[in-house]
Order: structure tokens, then sequence, then C-alpha cells
């Protein structure tokens, strides 16, 4: 598609369940990236992949995050036992290299996590 | 590492006023450099950006100039309108440090305010 889907739109987790975000990406980027956004404006960089290979995860909290892109599914980015302060918006986003030599990244609507 | 500083505001004009909103940054490699905007409720959407020294970015009437002398890409606009209103996020992608498609560093975003 033309534009970055991310399902589901809100989610509500006790703490410590599971929480399970997906993300499909423009048809044809290569790139894909999550970000955190918390309540501050801040965005956080957690992970990027190229095709289905990990490119970048130096700012994933590796005990309980994971994430994939798997050929012909959408990206996800799993949570395992949940945090109340895991609370925030997950964005999604794509890019492939454009002609001017730069990867300029188009963001998904985003996914809110409220851990209650 | 990498790092982007940007006023924080929030940044309260009036209607017609003109806007500057300033933007440094750190790199270790040579980036590329963008503003982004987001509406209340909604994701990013690039705004304009710039991958060279003295590249000038513009679109809706905002105005960028990649500055490399003084690691700087303020973001302006002459005549601010109520729509204007939104969330501003200066960002940086270090393309080849990594030797591809870097996560962005973000900014911690200015909050604009237009009064009609």
């Amino acid at each position: 598609g033309e534009e970055v889907a991310q399902t589901p739109k809100h989610l509500v987790r006790g703490e410590g369940q599971k929480a399970k975000l997906y993300c499909a990406p423009i048809k044809g980027h290569s790139y894909v990236f999550w970000y955190q956004q918390v309540l501050k404006n801040e965005f956080k960089f957690l992970i990027s992949f190229q095709n289905e290979n990990v490119f970048d995860e130096t700012g994933m909290p590796k005990e309980r995050f994971s994430a994939k892109c798997l050929p012909n599914s959408p990206c996800s980015l799993e949570i395992q036992a949940t945090k109340l302060e895991d609370s925030a918006v997950y964005f999604c986003a794509s890019s492939r290299l454009d002609s001017a030599d730069s990867y300029e990244q188009y963001f998904g609507p985003g996914t809110r996590l409220t851990v209650t | 590492g990498n790092s982007v500083t940007q006023m924080e505001g929030p940044v309260t004009l009036s209607e017609e006023a003109f806007l500057t909103i300033n933007c440094t940054y750190t790199a270790t490699g040579y980036p590329s450099l963008f503003w982004y905007v987001q509406y209340p409720g909604e994701g990013l959407q690039l705004l304009l950006k710039a991958t060279k020294a003295d590249d000038k970015g513009s679109n809706k009437g905002f105005e960028a100039t990649y500055r490399k002398e003084t690691t700087s890409f303020h973001l302006e606009k002459g005549s601010v309108q109520v729509s204007d209103s939104a969330v501003y996020f200066c960002a940086l992608s270090d393309l080849y440090s990594g030797g591809g498609a870097d996560g962005l560093t973000f900014g911690k975003g200015t909050h604009l305010i237009i009064q009609p």
C-alpha cells in the first residue's frame, strides 16, 4: 500500500500481560523502523530492519521486547510481561533509498499502548 | 553519539507572525536533516528535508537551510496560520555511520500555538 498501516490503534493490557503490535510497511520499502513516543513527546528509536534482517537494535530493551519482520507478513513488535512504563505510542516507519541518496521515513498512525 | 537540540516551547504567536524554531545537532557522520510535524492525535508527517550542506528544504511556506558550519537547521515561516498549530520535531539520520538507514534521532519537539 501507499501508507504505513499499524494495528491495533489502541491496546490496553494489565501489568504483566503480553502486548503485540503490527506494522505493514509501504510496498517496495525495504527498511522498517520502530519508535516509542512517551508522554513528553520524546521519541526513542527501538529497532530497524532491512527486509527480514535486524539492521540496528541498539534501542531495544532486550529483556522484554522483541520484533520480527517475516516475508509476506506484517512486521511485529512484542512486549512480554508489560510494565507501567511501557505505556506509550509506538510508531512504525518505513523507507527506501531515494534519488537524493537519503532515507526518508514515512510514519504510520501509531498504536497507543496503555498498561494498567 | 548523535543528538538534536531544539527549543521546547510552547511557542505562542499571533496569526501572520514570523516563525523561527531553532534546531542544532551533533553527528558522528554526515547526516540528513529533517523537520517533522505532528498534529494532535496523529502520526508524524515529513515537513521538509535537506541532505547536504547549504541545501534548503521547503514546503507549505516553511523553510530550513542545512548549515554545516553552525550545525543548525532552523525552521522558518514568514506568516503563520492557525492551522500551523502542532508539535514540530527536528531530526537527523546519519546515513553513513551505520552504512545504511539509521534510526532517526529526534529533538524533544516544539509545541507551536497560533492564536487568531
